[in-house]
């Protein structure tokens, strides 16, 4: 069984820091990781993914990988209200394979 | 591009009665559709991946004969919930595979069994 664990939270970031979410996986099999923003009520939307060791950097996010460590995490730098969401990571262990959810991390962005 | 829609958003139903859910691939095709489900304050759960012109592949725990998926081209996948009890009532969410490797989700339909 697939197990991706996340913080739950809440974690609680000023305004124009940089937040970090971490998150862990299980399976050492697993080829890519997405992190996910999800407002209440709302559906996910993607903010980026990843399958290479390494930083992979988009505009305010850079998300991060160590399959070594089986660790992946997501900077967010500049931090707004509006990024105030619940942040989700996922694992996928192939091309035509469904995502493995973590839990989520609340972050709240303070002003 | 890559834009996943889903009908209806929301639905309200008896219990005992079957609802029907679509999900649609607006700009691309989807061979590979996926259907999750999310319980309040829960994260989301794989309910199935459905193939284009094959059957759908259910995940443990999953009860393939109330939870009937069709994908019936590349561009529609039908979640329908038969015989709807109120333990059914949650947030479904489709999500298509595009060309490269994003997974792109709908908008969700939010069931609600009465």
């Amino acid at each position: 069984q697939k197990e991706v664990e996340q913080n739950s939270g809440p974690l609680s970031v000023p305004e124009g820091a940089i937040a970090s979410l971490n998150c862990t996986y299980s399976d050492r099999g697993s080829q890519s990781f997405f992190w996910y923003r999800q407002y209440s009520g709302k559906s996910p939307e993607l903010i980026m993914f990843i399958y290479s060791n390494g930083d992979k950097e988009d505009g305010r996010f850079t998300a991060q990988l160590n399959k070594a460590s089986q660790y992946v995490s997501l900077l967010i730098r500049d931090s707004q209200p509006s990024d105030s969401a619940t942040y989700l990571c996922a694992e996928s262990g192939g091309g035509a394979d469904g995502l493995t959810f973590g839990k989520g991390t609340h972050l709240i962005i303070q002003p | 591009g890559a834009v996943v829609s889903q009908h209806p958003s929301w639905v309200i139903c008896k219990s005992g009665t079957s609802v029907k859910i679509e999900c649609r691939s607006l700009d691309f095709q989807a061979t590979t559709m996926f259907w999750y489900r999310q319980f309040p304050k829960q994260s989301l759960m794989l309910m199935a991946t459905s193939n284009e012109g094959s059957k759908a592949t259910y995940e443990q725990g999953v009860e393939k004969d109330k939870f009937l998926i069709n994908h019936a081209s590349l561009t529609l996948s039908t979640l329908t919930v038969t015989s709807a009890h109120p333990e059914d009532s949650s947030f479904y969410i489709c999500s298509a595979r595009d060309a490269g490797t994003g997974r792109n989700f709908g908008p969700g339909t939010r069931l609600t069994v009465t």
